[in-house]
């Protein structure tokens, strides 16, 4: 099966800098890289994703970038908000299911 | 992905009880996959079904855990003989595409706790 594992587990940074997230997966038949946004007590919310056709894609102040002979996404937060806080997960599919890593922490500090 | 609704949200078992908790996939989705968030963990896949049919399910543990979704009304997992490490968010999601990992759609999930 998959093996995904994520880089940092936690992240503290100013309001205004730049965040970056890691994730490292194994399955090399992966084809849908994403990540997602879950708050305290609610559901995962998909934040952007890729598909491994595409190298970088970007949605404002969010965007991912894949390097798929490394076998690595990165998820990449400029300008980060407050409200940005919440634990980001990265999700590499494996044929149907998404294996989600341990998460990242991420703390934006006013 | 407001359209997928779990019930109930909250599910409070003593030891040896049973749980039931029900997923209603959004309008049109025909495909449901259930997946367990273990206390700050990330979600674990445990069983991909199909209206009538079960898939995959190749996470869930091998006693006490079932689940099915039946051609009328929702999806249901069940515990049964709860044990105090069952205690995690269950989230179920919908998809209405075969075998694709890009069209899931989660509900809010159903938090269960066991004393």
């Amino acid at each position: 099966g998959e093996n995904v594992e994520q880089h940092p587990s936690t992240l503290s940074v100013q309001e205004g800098d730049s965040a970056v997230i890691k994730c490292t997966y194994s399955d090399s038949a992966s084809n849908y890289f994403p990540w997602y946004k879950q708050e305290l007590g609610k559901r995962p919310q998909l934040i952007i994703d890729i598909r491994s056709n595409v190298g970088e894609k970007k949605d404002q102040r969010i965007a991912v970038t894949l390097n798929k002979t490394a076998k690595h996404f990165s998820l990449h937060i400029t300008e980060t908000q407050p409200e940005d806080s919440a634990v980001y997960f990265c999700a590499p599919d494996s044929n149907y299911k998404l294996t989600f890593g341990k998460g990242t922490l991420l703390t934006v500090n006013p | 992905n407001a359209g997928v609704m779990q019930n109930p949200r909250h599910l409070v078992r003593r030891r040896g009880q049973e749980a039931r908790l029900r997923c209603s996939p959004m309008k049109g989705h025909s495909h449901v996959y259930w997946y367990r968030q273990l206390p700050e963990e990330g979600l674990k896949f445990m069983v991909y079904l199909q209206k009538e049919n079960i898939i995959d399910e190749s996470g869930m543990p091998k006693e006490r855990f079932s689940a099915e979704f039946p051609k009328e009304g929702p999806s249901i997992l069940r515990i049964q003989q709860v044990v105090r490490g069952d205690s995690a968010a269950y989230f179920c999601a919908s998809s209405p595409d075969l075998g694709k990992a890009e069209t899931q759609y989660f509900g809010p999930g159903t938090r269960l706790l066991v004393l």
